[in-house]
């Protein structure tokens, strides 16, 4: 384990569906990041949160609507997505401009029917 | 826009030969490179580039930066099954601190 804890692991939803994704770590990392990861493609940053407060939103379209409660806990909230959407949804944390890059979580793999 | 091109996209090799990663870049403020390998799910983080010519080891994995060619390499010595994975670059930028531009990512398949 990275210390970066996501669940569910895997998630079939249907378009309609209204879902939600969730991270955690207690490993004192302040900032916080989703990436999406699909097939043959680069890993594109979603949104950034920094102190709880979201300092990026990478022009992701409005059915993903990401949360963050507290530093430890993230969370992607997810409604009428479509199958393009099928992909690895990976959170990652980092200590504010660290010198350590991110840790990552293993990942929550959506299927979008 | 920035970007983050590594080659090759994959690569199969047998156990025990040596492979040599790339990646370059195109950023404004470059802050550091990054290295990551990805096995199944989670990235794991292997190294962390900020000056150029100096080189990272960590066991038979090493790693440099060239800042004036704007690219960094990945060599991995007498290979084993276990370095199969996707090998990641990532580049950031200073104005964006907490910001990873990521590459497609190069798949290496080690043979026995």
């Amino acid at each position: 384990e990275t210390g970066v804890t996501q669940t569910p692991r895997h998630l079939v939803m249907g378009m309609t569906n209204k879902k939600s994704l969730k991270c955690e770590q207690h490993l004192g990392h302040n900032a916080m990041y989703w990436y999406k990861q699909s097939a043959k493609k680069p890993l594109e940053l979603m949104f950034v949160y920094n102190f709880k407060e979201q300092t990026e939103n990478n022009s992701v379209p409005s059915r993903f609507s990401p949360e963050c409660p507290n530093s430890s806990h993230l969370f992607l909230h997810l409604h009428t997505l479509q199958p393009e959407d099928s992909a690895l949804y990976l959170c990652a944390s980092r200590v504010d401009r660290g010198t350590y890059g991110y840790t990552f979580g293993s990942g929550t793999r959506l299927t979008v029917v | 826009e920035d970007k983050v091109v590594q080659s090759p996209l994959s690569l199969v090799v047998h156990e025990g030969d040596t492979v040599t990663l790339n990646c370059s870049y195109e950023v404004t403020n470059f802050r550091s490179l990054l290295w990551y390998k990805q096995e199944k799910k989670a990235p794991t983080f292997l190294f962390m580039l900020t000056s150029s010519g100096i080189e990272k080891k960590s066991g038979r994995l090493s790693s440099i930066l060239d800042k004036k060619e704007l690219s960094s390499i990945l060599n991995i010595t007498a290979t084993q099954t276990g370095d199969s994975a996707i090998y990641l670059c990532a580049v950031e930028e200073v104005e964006y601190g907490n910001k990873l531009v990521f590459g497609a990512g190069t798949i290496l398949r080690v043979k026995s």
